[in-house]
């Protein structure tokens, strides 16, 4: 969606380097989501974020809400080929009720 | 851990056919989300339901409907299928409206 900017749209990294991605809003953000989608698959859920200043992880993944600059960020640590798929921001900016509009998508390759 | 149940996984129409997309919730999740995904697009919000009654609708064309039905499946119709409509549809349950959104695999539709 427009009002969902997400950065970078594509990043490679080499194996068991750090990353992280970026979605930034344009409206008010009442919850953050992320999630991994491998092509033409089904969007996993990895965590969601609603209060400012929220940090979430899950195994070596981290996510952060800065709720000032209506941002989230994708923090993942020492990666792994098994990392690479599309990442995607969801906000839930309440113009649909509570569906989400999502951002562009990042997209992550991990080379050996 | 039970997950969203989407059927039929594939389906192939002609212009002008009608299809009928199914889903199953998690397990005592009330809100049901419907998203249409485009080749190398972010999903984008058609319908949704909390409780069995329409909750809010996105971008979704007249020539669709839906419902959710007492054992809270859905199920999306779909009628003078056009081949913009060849796309991965998607739903989401979540335990209740706000809260997190899990996806199911997706279905495939394909129009010829």
């Amino acid at each position: 969606s427009q009002e969902l900017e997400q950065s970078p749209q594509s990043l490679i990294v080499q194996e068991g380097k750090n990353l992280t991605i970026n979605c930034t809003s344009s409206k008010t953000l009442y919850g953050l989501y992320w999630y991994k989608q491998k092509y033409g698959e089904g969007l996993i859920f990895l965590m969601m974020l609603q209060k400012g200043g929220e940090e979430k992880s899950h195994e070596k993944i981290t996510a952060k809400l800065d709720e000032k600059k209506q941002q989230s960020s994708l923090h993942i640590t020492a990666s792994q080929p098994s990392h690479a798929g599309i990442y995607l921001c969801g906000a839930d900016i309440r113009d649909s009720g509570y569906a989400l509009n999502f951002g562009k998508g990042t997209s992550l390759l991990v080379t050996p | 851990a039970a997950g969203v149940i989407q059927s039929p996984r594939h389906l192939i129409k002609e212009k002008r056919e009608t299809a009928t997309l199914k889903c199953y919730p998690i397990p005592r999740h009330d809100t049901v989300y419907w998203y249409q995904q485009g080749p190398g697009q972010d999903p984008q919000f058609l319908i949704s339901f909390y409780e069995k009654m329409q909750s809010d609708k996105g971008s979704i064309p007249d020539r669709f409907s839906a419902q959710q039905f007492s054992d809270y499946h859905s199920e999306l119709n779909m009628s003078s299928l056009e081949l913009g409509d060849s796309a991965l549809y998607f739903c989401a349950s979540s335990p209740r409206q706000g809260y997190e959104q899990y996806f199911g695999p997706g279905t495939r539709l394909t129009v010829t």
